[in-house]
């Protein structure tokens, strides 16, 4: 089946201790991207990657960091997480990066981790 | 950041209505627009890639049109049923590659 799967559903951790949260696409997508969403706010992009080894900042990166070594994987990691970092965060792979307005840039989102940050 | 803008921030509604909601986005330098929806418990799902000025989609009930020159697109949903609720997200990718800016959001409920 075709999926973006993202681990774990459910986090809770405490000021500074380092974690990470995966993401693994199935669908040999090029391009994917983090997002965290709080309460009454949209999406909000925090790293993109086009490629394997091409990533680049959202509009949120900092506290955060990303690697995509291979196609498939895009983890998310947090070095020293704080409080304000609480939220759902989606990880999401599209064929093609969004750019011209193609069908193929259409997101597939993973089903979110939810994030607590004491 | 770029200005995506979603309005109402919510709505409620009966079943069978028909109802509408907008996105407005930065006019110039104009690619594309997305909308997605997202269901309370699930993940978001894209509805539409929209890129021409006067574009209209169709999905079933739901149906979008897209105006590139005043920077919005509207999304309709003819006859709404409780399980058109969710939240209806546009995004607009803009001029940089591999950017996008999602709007707030609109969250619709359709009452029995």
């Amino acid at each position: 089946e075709a999926q973006v799967t993202q681990n774990p559903r459910y986090l809770i951790t405490v000021t500074g201790k380092k974690l990470t949260v995966t993401c693994s696409q199935n669908m040999n997508h090029e391009y994917m991207s983090w997002y965290r969403q709080d309460p009454g706010l949209g999406l909000r992009q925090i790293y993109y990657s086009m490629n394997v080894e091409a990533t680049d900042k959202g509009d949120v990166p900092e506290g955060y960091k990303v690697s995509r070594k291979e196609k498939r994987n895009f983890p998310l990691i947090l070095e020293s997480p704080s409080p304000n970092q609480t939220s759902l965060y989606f990880c999401a792979s599209s064929f093609s990066p969004p750019i011209y307005g193609t069908t193929n840039e259409k997101l597939f989102f993973g089903s979110g981790t939810q994030l607590s940050v004491l | 950041i770029l200005n995506v803008e979603q309005s109402p921030q919510s709505l409620h509604v009966q079943e069978g209505d028909s109802t509408n909601f907008t996105c407005s986005f930065p006019s110039s330098n104009f690619y594309a627009l997305h909308w997605y929806r997202w269901e309370t418990a699930k993940s978001p799902e894209a509805l539409f890639v929209m890129t021409l000025n006067g574009d209209e989609k169709k999905k079933g009930r739901i149906s979008a049109t897209l105006n590139t020159k005043e920077g919005y697109s509207y999304l309709y949903i003819k006859g709404s049923q409780p399980e058109d609720s969710a939240t209806y997200l546009c995004a607009f990718p803009g001029t940089n590659a591999g950017k996008s800016t999602f709007g707030d959001g609109t969250t619709l409920t359709v009452k029995p």
